[in-house]
């Protein structure tokens, strides 16, 4: 399966909303579609599981929506600390599978 | 305090071998499954391999299938990544991950360890 997020590079400006997509190349079965956020240096963090799932401590203006092939992760007011790259994930058949990420960056 | 620790990275040259562990602590490492991620300089993420909580079950990437060999010790609380016959295109920082859920796969990879580098190089 591929995952192909869009777009590749998201120009945007504190405050503003951003809208990210993931879009799977066949449907992701028990919406097993996670969304992951890598600053420079770091190891990723997972944002948001099973599709719509915010983990713990995430804040609340992080969302992620979406079924079958189609995602996405909105970040509804962005603060300076949310420019970073994310990646969705997806695992169907014993294989996960990343798309190629989507850079945020202050405009 | 939940935590991986990745260790045994370096330089080693094309078909040569290296065996990464990662040390668990702070959570029931038996009851995870278990990954290794990768990411090469400048690239993004790309799976490389899963095992079960017991063992039982173990799944590779097409790309290093035959080549690397994963394992656990559930006494010692470790994982670990054999790596042979290890090509440039395996350069790579290599990522420990836990499942956020206890014997599930695909439920979300919430704790990640902070990475070991291989550089494949002559």
């Amino acid at each position: 399966m591929v995952l192909t997020q869009s777009p590749g590079t998201l120009s945007l400006s504190p405050g503003e909303r951003a809208t990210l997509s993931c879009r799977a190349s066949q449907s992701v079965s028990g919406n097993y579609l996670a969304w992951y956020q890598q600053k420079p240096g770091q190891a990723p963090r997972l944002l948001i599981y099973w599709a719509s799932n915010r983990a713990t401590g995430i804040p609340d203006r992080f969302s992620g929506s979406g079924s079958g092939t189609d995602f996405t992760l909105t970040i509804s007011r962005l603060e300076p600390e949310d420019f970073a790259v994310y990646y969705c994930q997806q695992y169907d058949n014993s294989r996960y599978t990343f798309g190629q990420g989507t850079k945020l960056e202050i405009k | 305090e939940v935590q991986l620790m990745e260790s045994g990275g370096g330089l080693v040259k094309p078909g040569g071998s290296l065996r990464l562990s990662c040390a668990a602590s702070g959570f029931m490492f038996s009851s995870y499954t278990m990954n290794w991620v990768r990411q090469a300089p400048g690239k993004g993420l790309e799976w490389v391999s899963s095992i079960s909580a017991s063992s039982s079950y173990i799944y590779y990437a097409d790309s290093v299938r035959g080549r690397l060999t994963i394992s656990r010790d559930n006494v010692r609380n470790s994982l670990h990544l054999q790596m042979n016959s290890l090509r440039a295109e395996d350069t790579a920082v290599y990522f420990c991950v836990r499942e956020k859920e206890s014997h599930q796969y695909g439920s979300g990879w919430l704790v990640w360890g902070k990475g070991t580098t291989v550089i494949v190089s002559s």
